[in-house]
C-alpha cells in the first residue's frame, strides 16, 4: 500500500500568519490520465471531514482562497496564507491514485 | 444539500456483532461508489469497504475480510456495514463516505470493542 507522511503532525500558528503542511507518498501519484489523485481534507472538531482540494489544487466550492495545493509526483503541500480562528482542526491527505486508497496520519492545526 | 447519516455504533464485547447504517439524502446515492472509512481513537483515517453502485463488487481491507459485509439498499438510499467477530482493534469511529469522490461524509458512528 503506499504510505502518506504528513509533517508536521502538529502546527501551532498564530492568527493571520501562514501555515504549511507536507504530504509525501511513497509511490508517485501521477496516474495513467496524467492526473495526481491527491487530496486535502479539514476535520474540524466535532465534525465530519470535508474535501478542501481535489487533484492536488482544485479548490472545492465554497472553500476560501487563502487554502491552496500544490506539488507533484510524490511531494505535496497545502498551504493557508493567512490562519483564521475557524480553521483549527485537523488536515489529512489521502492518495487516490493506488488502490486501496491511503490517507495520511493528520496534521492538527490550532492556534498559538 | 447532499447528507449522509451514519448510525449502528454501540460498546460490544469481542467476538459480538453490530450493523452500521448509513441514510444518504440530496444527492444520487444510485450514481455512486460508497465505502465506509474508520478513524482509530488517536490514529488516521483507513478504508474499510466499498461497493458499486449496484452492488456487484465489493472489496474490503485484509484485516475485515470474512468478518465484515458491505451492502447498500438503493431503494431505500441506505448503506450497511454488518461487522461479526468483533476484535479489540476493530474499535474506531466509522463514516460513510461517497467513494471514489469523496466529498460527502457521514459524522461518523463509534464503534467500541471491550471485554
Amino acid at each position: 500500500d503506499v504510505v502518506m507522511t504528513q509533517s508536521p503532525l502538529s502546527l501551532p500558528v498564530t492568527l493571520g500568519q501562514p501555515a504549511s503542511i507536507s504530504c509525501r507518498s511513497t509511490q508517485s501519484l501521477v496516474y495513467s490520465d496524467g492526473n495526481a489523485y491527491l487530496n486535502w481534507f479539514q476535520q474540524r472538531p466535532g465534525q465530519s471531514p470535508r474535501r478542501l482540494i481535489s487533484k492536488v489544487s482544485k479548490r472545492d466550492s465554497g472553500v476560501p482562497d487563502r487554502f491552496s495545493g500544490s506539488g507533484s509526483g510524490t511531494d505535496f503541500t497545502l498551504k493557508i496564507t493567512r490562519v483564521e480562528a475557524e480553521d483549527v482542526g485537523v488536515y489529512f491527505c489521502m492518495q487516490g491514485t493506488h488502490w486501496p486508497v491511503t490517507f495520511g496520519a493528520g496534521t492538527k492545526l490550532e492556534i498559538k | 444539500e447532499p447528507q449522509l447519516v451514519d448510525s449502528g455504533g454501540g460498546v460490544v464485547q469481542p467476538g459480538g456483532s453490530l450493523r452500521l447504517s448509513c441514510e444518504a439524502s440530496g444527492f444520487t446515492f444510485t450514481s455512486h461508489w460508497m465505502a465506509w472509512v474508520r478513524q482509530a481513537p488517536g490514529k488516521g483515517l483507513e478504508w474499510v469497504a466499498n461497493i458499486a453502485q449496484n452492488g456487484s463488487e465489493k472489496y474490503y481491507i485484509d484485516s475485515v475480510k470474512g468478518r465484515f459485509t458491505i451492502s447498500r439498499d438503493n431503494a431505500k438510499n441506505s448503506l450497511y456495514l454488518q461487522m461479526d467477530s468483533l476484535r479489540v482493534e476493530d474499535t474506531a469511529v466509522y463514516h460513510c463516505v461517497n467513494y471514489g469522490i469523496f466529498d460527502v461524509w457521514g459524522r461518523g458512528t463509534m464503534v467500541t470493542v471491550s471485554s
